[in-house]
């Protein structure tokens, strides 16, 4: 069955504008979590959405907002970008609501260049 | 609060070598572990896990143990091939999808 399906792969924006990532999680799974993964930070987690509700959220500013949609979809944006925003940004989904012990899928990720 | 360390990288071995990645954690309670692989280009993936202390985790000759006398969970191979090089992940989870990832370590194995 089809992975996790995140877009774009690759874009360049400016600082100031905003950008919004999109990711289709695995069929019939309802967990969506996003991670931003930078050389000197490694993967730190921004939030994850099951159906419909965001569950749990990191340590970053309110630019980083996110969404999820009736068909599990996801996307999350950031707001007025900064030249450290740039980073590999992670989409991963689970089945379930379980507590922590299941796999996560991720995805290829959407890398971003803000110069 | 949770937070995963791991060594720090890089680290080159020759083709059948021992593998040992080392990791520690710390937690306000009781976590599952998981170490993950990233292969050039792609995402992570899930190597192997363990969700209670003395569990051994293990997947394609890699294997891990939850220790949590020392609150540790180092990733060992006795033979590590070419198409090992990746870099890994340890990282702790407690509810929901909230996982805490270490830095990674990258790993080339050299023929």
């Amino acid at each position: 069955k089809a992975g996790v399906t995140q877009t774009p792969r690759y874009l360049i924006k400016t600082r100031g504008q905003q950008v919004t990532l999109s990711c289709s999680p695995i069929s019939g799974h309802r967990s969506v979590s996003w991670y931003q993964q930078t050389p000197g930070q490694g993967l730190q987690f921004l939030f994850e959405y099951f159906s419909e509700t965001q569950r749990n959220k990191g340590n970053f500013p309110g630019r980083f907002s996110g969404r999820q949609f009736s068909n599990s979809r996801s996307e999350m944006n950031v707001s007025t970008l900064e030249l450290g925003d740039s980073a590999l940004y992670l989409c991963a989904s689970k089945r379930g609501a379980d507590r922590g012990t299941g796999e996560l899928f991720f995805g290829e990720g959407s890398r971003l260049t803000v110069l | 609060g949770n937070s995963v360390t791991q060594m720090e990288g890089p680290v080159t071995l020759s083709e059948e070598a021992f593998l040992t990645i080392n990791c520690t954690y710390t937690a306000t309670g009781y976590p599952s572990l998981f170490w993950y692989v990233q292969y050039p280009g792609e995402g992570l993936q899930l190597l192997l896990k363990a969700t209670k202390a003395d569990d051994k985790g293990s997947n394609k000759g890699f294997e891990a143990t939850y220790r949590k006398e020392t609150t540790s969970f180092h990733l060992e191979k006795g033979s590590v091939q070419v198409s090992d090089s990746a870099v890994y992940f340890c990282a702790l989870s407690f509810t929901g999808n909230q996982f805490y990832f270490g830095t990674g370590t990258s790993l080339t194995v050299i023929p």
